[in-house]
């Protein structure tokens, strides 16, 4: 079946620390993937994606690498600020049209301490 | 303009009683989804709609009945509310045609029962 399965938070980092927020995947057929964010309060949006294997997704510094050899898509910052404190999804599509569907992570919460 | 909007963004309410959130999107897509997410983040999709159709129906109890007047709408009600039914419900769209995978979420209504 597909799923994914990304790092239990929380997760907190002084400002300018590095951060990764580990993703894998199991799918069938080649499915895109995605990272979002959910701001506190707000809706998600999409922070960034990559559609096939070696894609590379960047956003605002953020970057994750579509490695379909580890079924992963990690997410990573070099340099993170307090306005970076949200909770991020990693997510995979599966589908096309009508029959497509996103398949969620659980969640990973972010502090940032200045 | 607000993209996708849903009203209302708070609701408190008695358990038993029955309750309608709205959503409208302006992005002329065609595909519209509703969302619950816990306390936890946990983020589960109920319901989505394509063109008015029913696509998706995620083993959600009857109590829950989705509505899509036109394209642009699609409304939530709720009956016989439940303390469980607590959660904040998120309206979402896409644009199958373009099979991007990626999802224009709304504010979240969020649902308190007593």
């Amino acid at each position: 079946g597909n799923s994914v399965t990304q790092m239990e938070g929380p997760v907190t980092l002084s400002e300018e620390a590095f951060l990764t927020i580990n993703c894998t995947y199991t799918a069938t057929g080649y499915p895109s993937l995605f990272w979002y964010v959910q701001y506190p309060g707000e809706g998600l949006q999409l922070l960034l994606k990559a559609t096939k294997a070696d894609d590379k997704g960047s956003n605002k510094g953020f970057e994750a690498t579509y490695r379909k050899e580890t079924t992963s898509f990690h997410l990573e910052k070099g340099s993170v600020q307090v306005s970076d404190s949200a909770v991020y999804f990693c997510a995979l599509s599966v589908g096309a049209g009508n029959n497509r569907k996103l398949i969620w992570g659980l969640g990973t919460s972010l502090a940032v301490n200045p | 303009d607000t993209a996708v909007s849903q009203t209302p963004k708070y609701l408190v309410t008695q358990m038993g009683n029955d309750k309608s959130i709205k959503c409208e999107q302006n992005l002329g897509h065609d595909t519209m989804y509703w969302y619950k997410q816990d306390s936890k983040k946990f983020l589960k999709i109920m319901f989505s709609y394509n063109n008015k159709e029913l696509i998706i129906n995620e083993t959600v109890p009857n109590r829950f009945s989705p509505k899509s007047p036109d394209k642009a709408h699609l409304n939530l009600h709720i009956n016989s509310l439940e303390l469980g039914d607590s959660a904040v419900y998120f309206c979402a769209t896409d644009n199958s045609g373009r099979n991007t995978g990626e999802l224009f979420f709304g504010e979240g209504s969020r649902l308190t029962v007593l």
